[in-house]
């Protein structure tokens, strides 16, 4: 996971509250990702920015917000939080290189919502 | 839009032999990247192997290789000779021109 960071790795939070992941990468990838990952499940893509100053919605983007502050950093915003949104989060980026795409993930941050 | 099926939620094998997760997906796109990631229950997403969409060669790293039948839209992963290490979630997962989509995974269990 050299590359990718996520901060912070735990919160507990409680209904209402906001808080913001931030994820950056070194790597100079153009792409990067939010997902979550609820228990026993898949990883579901919650926004996704493909290059800096863009976002877009992935497959389960309600209360949740983005932020593409500039190539390196993707920040994913929780503006009121609920127990629904426990999960454990997942940045990850990517590069076109000329062996193929590789792709480079956080360690994950796991949020509670009591 | 892409998306990415595993039909199997859960696999066993027995160690020492070979077992094949499945995995189909939906695209348009002619030029795209296919994935295996095997996940353990730190959750850490570990690279298994990987496939580049014009090539049609199979892909194989070690005991891993890949049934990737474009036409299809089919992409499975073979683990021959399994070992107990083997065992953990594995998600298959498309890369296109911007978005990069996960099936659900498949829960891999190794009988010793």
């Amino acid at each position: 996971n050299a590359g990718v960071t996520q901060t912070p790795k735990f919160q507990v939070l409680k209904t209402g509250q906001s808080m913001t992941l931030q994820c950056a990468q070194d790597m100079n990838h153009n792409s990067m990702y939010w997902y979550r990952q609820d228990p026993g499940m898949g990883l579901r893509l919650i926004y996704y920015s493909a290059s800096e100053g863009t976002t877009d919605k992935g497959e389960v983007p309600n209360g949740y917000n983005v932020s593409r502050l500039n190539k390196r950093e993707f920040s994913l915003r929780l503006e009121s939080a609920a127990p629904s949104q426990t999960s454990v989060y997942f940045c990850a980026s990517t590069r076109m290189g000329s062996s193929g795409n590789t792709i480079y993930f956080g360690e994950g941050s796991w949020l509670t919502v009591v | 839009a892409q998306t990415v099926t595993q039909s199997q939620p859960e696999m066993s094998v027995q160690e020492a032999e070979t077992v094949t997760l499945s995995c189909t997906y939906d695209t348009s796109e002619s030029d795209y990247y296919l994935f295996w990631y095997k996940q353990p229950p730190s959750r850490q997403m570990i690279l298994v192997i990987r496939q580049e969409a014009y090539k049609q060669q199979n892909a194989t790293e070690n005991r891993f290789s890949v049934n990737f039948q474009k036409a299809a839209k089919s992409f499975s992963l073979k683990i021959s000779d399994s070992q107990l290490g083997d065992a953990a979630m594995y998600f298959c997962a498309y890369e296109g021109a911007q978005k990069l989509v996960f099936g659900q995974g498949t829960r891999l269990t190794i009988n010793p």
